[in-house]
């Protein structure tokens, strides 16, 4: 998985909850993505990061909030996590050479349940 | 709306053939494509990129661009067993990455 973790694997809690996910790569890479993967919609990027402490939203931020102090570091947090939110999330990271910057390559992921 | 589309599937074959994947999309300004494996419960496994028209080639991978129909294809020769997964096309235009939902592909001995 290209030297990227993914904490936790799995995580159930209820609706109302704040739930932060994190996303640790080891790559030295300057982009980082948070994805959601829901059956029949595929990835769709929820934010993404170019640099520490610059974020930017993508097509499903509504509801999530991201945070990059450390290179190495992407945290996702929903501040009240919906039913809506159970999904697979995914962090991608790409190179930091720049040659081709879109090729991402992904974490584990991070089964969420939210009840 | 930026939207790429695949055929679910599933798509079967049998071992030893040929596979062909395809995929459409709506953004004409995308500049990078990409084929990613994903097994069941797994992550995204990038196999192939493609940046200009043509064929690109990758051991049993053969990736298609056609910008101007807007269409991408993957074919897999030599199908193997070990090649059933789900397929996801992916189109990158500045920062943007979409994916499509994904083809499920089953190789049968």
């Amino acid at each position: 998985d290209a030297g990227i973790t993914q904490s936790p694997r799995h995580k159930v809690t209820e609706t109302g909850t704040p739930v932060t996910l994190r996303c640790h790569q080891t790559e030295n890479h300057r982009y980082m993505y948070w994805y959601r993967q829901d059956p029949g919609h595929g990835l769709r990027l929820i934010h993404y990061s170019y640099g520490v402490k610059d974020t930017d939203k993508g097509e499903v931020s509504d509801g999530y909030s991201v945070s990059r102090s450390k290179t190495e570091d992407f945290l996702l947090t929903l501040e009240s996590a919906t039913s809506s939110q159970t999904s697979v999330y995914f962090c991608a990271i790409s190179d930091l050479q720049g040659v081709r910057p879109d090729t991402q390559y992904f974490g584990p992921g991070t089964r969420l349940t939210v009840l | 709306q930026k939207e790429v589309e695949q055929n679910s599937g599933p798509l079967s074959v049998p071992e030893g053939a040929i596979a062909s994947l395809n995929c459409t999309y709506s953004d004409r300004g995308s500049q990078s494509f990409f084929w990613y494996r994903q097994y069941s419960g797994k992550s995204p496994e990038l196999i192939m990129s493609i940046y200009s028209n043509g064929d690109k080639e990758d051991g049993r991978f053969t990736a298609q661009l056609n910008k101007a129909s807007q269409y991408v294809s993957l074919l897999i020769r030599d199908s193997q067993p070990s090649d059933s997964a789900t397929y996801l096309c992916a189109v990158y235009n500045n920062n943007d990455m979409r994916f499509g939902a994904g083809t499920r592909l089953t190789v049968k001995p």
